[in-house]
């Protein structure tokens, strides 16, 4: 099992928007509709961001949003805030009934 | 609301066996609808999913750790387990325990592990 593959970082000046992928295969991310997002703050656990896709779980700023098309999924945060700077991974349901994670990316707000 | 701690030594031999327990507080494992995940993070690395297991014993690894990863659950205490055995240096990482469906959360804080003699 290979990580998906995500972009090592991203930036942009606040209030910007920017949009962060992740790309699987057939078995994983194109296969199923259950990709996540996760938001990682320096030594802090994951905090969930996204689920099913595009679902924002209770809480969660509506500046978050997801998408996927084919083997790719995509984060988008609009409205860049400081407090978005981060490490954001993506998980995927496989067709081994296991889960792959994002190989991470760091969010620069300029 | 749900909430998970792992705890366990955060020191361990080379080539002896990890052990982390996860505890469930504010639901219960066996109410079932969720499967519960440990996942590690080496450090300054990204997330690596090491296995779920259900309240009814059910249990997926990840391929690349299968050979050394025993997950179990206590459902009277309302806990579940890691066992990953024969470690290395390579295995130091913070491992952190999760509700799981198709998505992880909440997570536990997370607990780093060394593996140093």
């Amino acid at each position: 099992q290979s990580a998906l593959t995500q972009p090592a970082s991203v930036s942009g000046s606040p209030g910007q928007s920017i949009t962060i992928s992740c790309t699987g295969t057939s078995s994983d991310v194109g296969g199923y509709n259950s990709v996540s997002w996760y938001q990682q703050h320096p030594g802090k656990a994951p905090k969930l961001m996204i689920y099913d896709v595009s679902n924002r779980p209770s809480g969660v700023s509506n500046r978050f949003s997801g998408s996927k098309s084919g083997n790719t999924a995509s984060l988008t945060i609009s409205g860049l805030q400081a407090e978005d700077e981060a490490d954001y991974y993506c998980s995927s349901f496989t067709s081994s009934s296991t889960y792959l994670f994002g190989t991470g990316t760091k969010v620069t707000v300029l | 609301q749900v909430q998970l701690q792992e705890s366990g030594p955060g020191l361990v031999k080379p080539s002896q066996t990890l052990s982390l327990t996860c505890t469930v507080s504010g639901g219960s494992i066996s109410s079932g609808g969720y499967y519960w995940s440990w996942i590690r993070q080496h450090p300054g690395k990204g997330l690596e999913w090491i296995g779920y297991i259900y309240y009814s014993g059910s249990t997926y690894y990840n391929p690349s750790l299968k050979s050394r990863v025993t997950i179990s659950v206590d459902t009277s205490k309302n806990q579940f387990s890691l066992k990953l055995s024969s470690v290395t240096a390579a295995d130091t990482a913070v491992y952190y325990c999760a509700r799981s469906f198709n998505w992880f959360d909440p997570w536990g804080q997370g607990t780093l592990v060394t593996v140093s003699s």
